[in-house]
């Protein structure tokens, strides 16, 4: 079966500093996709980057970009340059099987970030 | 365009009430479908579509039902509401192609937070 596993409840950074938020995947599939999604305190959940298991690049969306280690089955979300407004829950999810656009979430890690 | 809508925003029900909640995209995409947000837990999948006419279980599809008449609309019926079924739902859409990366992002509502006493 698919999982997805977020193992930091929550994190703290500074202001201006990079941050690594963790993502380990299980999946026999050949063929998924990952993603990461935003959850500010309104709770409206924002797409932040995609990153398909035949892309031979990591995936990069300004501040935000994946590092994609596909032997290790991890997808971490690594924050550049972080801001206050990065404060807010992150959440890994995967395509579900045969890479349908059911999605598999992770419990999430709440970033806090201080000034 | 307005992207995913859904409502109420808010909802209160007692035990045993049933309600609809709605959920609209003018995005003319083929998937769409419903998760629940429940503290600790991530999200988790209730049930889907894959076009009008269409639908499928989730991983948590008891007490809820869906209909897809329409490509726009994807109504969430709770049945016989229960206070396991407090929670914040989420309705998400997206167009099943893959020819680009933009076309893998689901777009997702703003949220019902449902409490049922």
């Amino acid at each position: 079966a698919q999982k997805i596993t977020q193992t930091q409840p929550g994190m703290f950074v500074q202001e201006k500093e990079a941050v690594t938020l963790d993502c380990t995947y299980d999946t026999s599939d050949p063929s998924y996709g990952l993603f990461w999604y935003k959850q500010p305190s309104s709770g409206e959940m924002i797409f932040l980057i995609y990153q398909g298991s035949y892309d031979q690049q990591n995936a990069t969306e300004g501040r935000y970009s994946l590092n994609f280690q596909k032997a290790r089955k991890s997808a971490n979300l690594v924050i550049s340059a972080s801001q206050l407004g990065d404060s807010a829950m992150y959440f890994c999810a995967m395509r579900g099987p045969y890479n349908t656009d059911k999605l598999i979430f992770g419990t999430g890690t709440r970033l806090q970030v201080f000034p | 365009n307005a992207g995913v809508t859904q409502t109420p925003k808010f909802q209160v029900l007692k035990t045993g009430q049933s309600m609809t909640l709605q959920c609209a995209q003018d995005m003319n995409h083929e998937y769409m479908s419903w998760y629940r947000q429940d503290p600790g837990m991530g999200l988790r999948l209730i049930h889907y579509s894959v076009g009008a006419g269409i639908t499928d279980q989730g991983e948590v599809p008891n007490g809820y039902n869906v209909s897809r008449s329409t490509t726009e609309d994807f109504p969430l019926r709770l049945l016989s509401a229960a206070p396991s079924q407090t929670s914040v739902y989420f309705c998400a859409s997206s167009y099943s192609g893959t020819i680009s990366v933009r076309s893998n992002e689901q777009f997702f509502g703003p949220g019902t937070r449902l409490t049922v006493l």
